[in-house]
């Protein structure tokens, strides 16, 4: 089993949807929570750190779910340029990431 | 640029010759990191430097992997006698603060595409 397991995909909604992804992860030891988006053929780049307070910017809302072990993103009101691979993170200790194997997205017009 | 840059961005290897991929951090950062990601997957830990000395290199798959970063800026990553599983793309990540300083944030390269034929 991997440390950080992600739902199956691909996710495809059309445009104005909501659409959630969920993430686990293994180790109780997990210290900090982030998404990333990665395009085709591009890096992972950052999308938001998880808190577990819960956290939002614009469309787009984290949660953290420590005692079972899971991470959320909800993506309102979705875009065509919403589409992407979804990637969850988890450090047990800060710096070293271990990742989901992703989630693809895809909004049809 | 002033993102991680990465060198080859392609490379084609026959089975058996080594490779050596070429990492520019971003400048000062302290911290930087590979991965390697196979299509499909997630990207891997491989290791991880802060300045010059390599803190944790337990992600690397065999012994045919080293990695470098000798001053504490540019950074090599040395595969000998590529094997067809070595196929994937390699990212080079940093960051400003050591990796102990929780919520820092690393910067991808776009990677080194490595087929192994």
């Amino acid at each position: 089993r991997k440390e950080v397991e992600q739902d199956p995909g691909p996710f495809n909604v059309p445009e104005g949807a909501t659409v959630a992804f969920n993430c686990t992860y293994s180790n109780s030891a997990s210290q900090s929570f982030f998404w990333y988006r990665q395009d085709c053929r591009k890096e992972p780049k950052l999308l938001m750190s998880v808190y577990s307070s819960g956290n939002e910017d614009g469309r787009f809302t984290a949660q953290l779910n420590r005692a079972s072990q899971y991470i959320s993103l909800l993506i309102r009101d979705s875009k065509l340029s919403d589409s992407a691979t979804y990637l969850c993170a988890v450090n047990k200790r800060a710096g070293k990431s271990t990742f989901g194997d992703g989630t693809t997205l895809t909004v049809k017009p | 640029g002033a993102g991680v840059s990465q060198s080859p961005r392609y490379k084609v290897a026959k089975r058996g010759q080594d490779v050596a991929l070429r990492c520019d951090p971003i400048s000062g950062h302290v911290s930087l990191f590979w991965y390697q990601q196979a299509l499909g997957q997630g990207p891997e830990f491989l290791t991880y430097f802060q300045n010059e000395a390599q803190l944790d290199k337990s992600g690397l798959p065999s012994d045919r992997f080293f990695a470098e970063r000798p001053e504490g800026s540019v950074s090599t990553l040395k595969i000998q006698r590529t094997q067809q599983e070595d196929s994937a793309v390699y990212l080079c990540a940093s960051s400003l603060a050591p990796s102990y300083l929780s919520g820092n944030t690393i910067y991808f390269g776009e990677g080194s595409w490595l087929t192994v034929v």
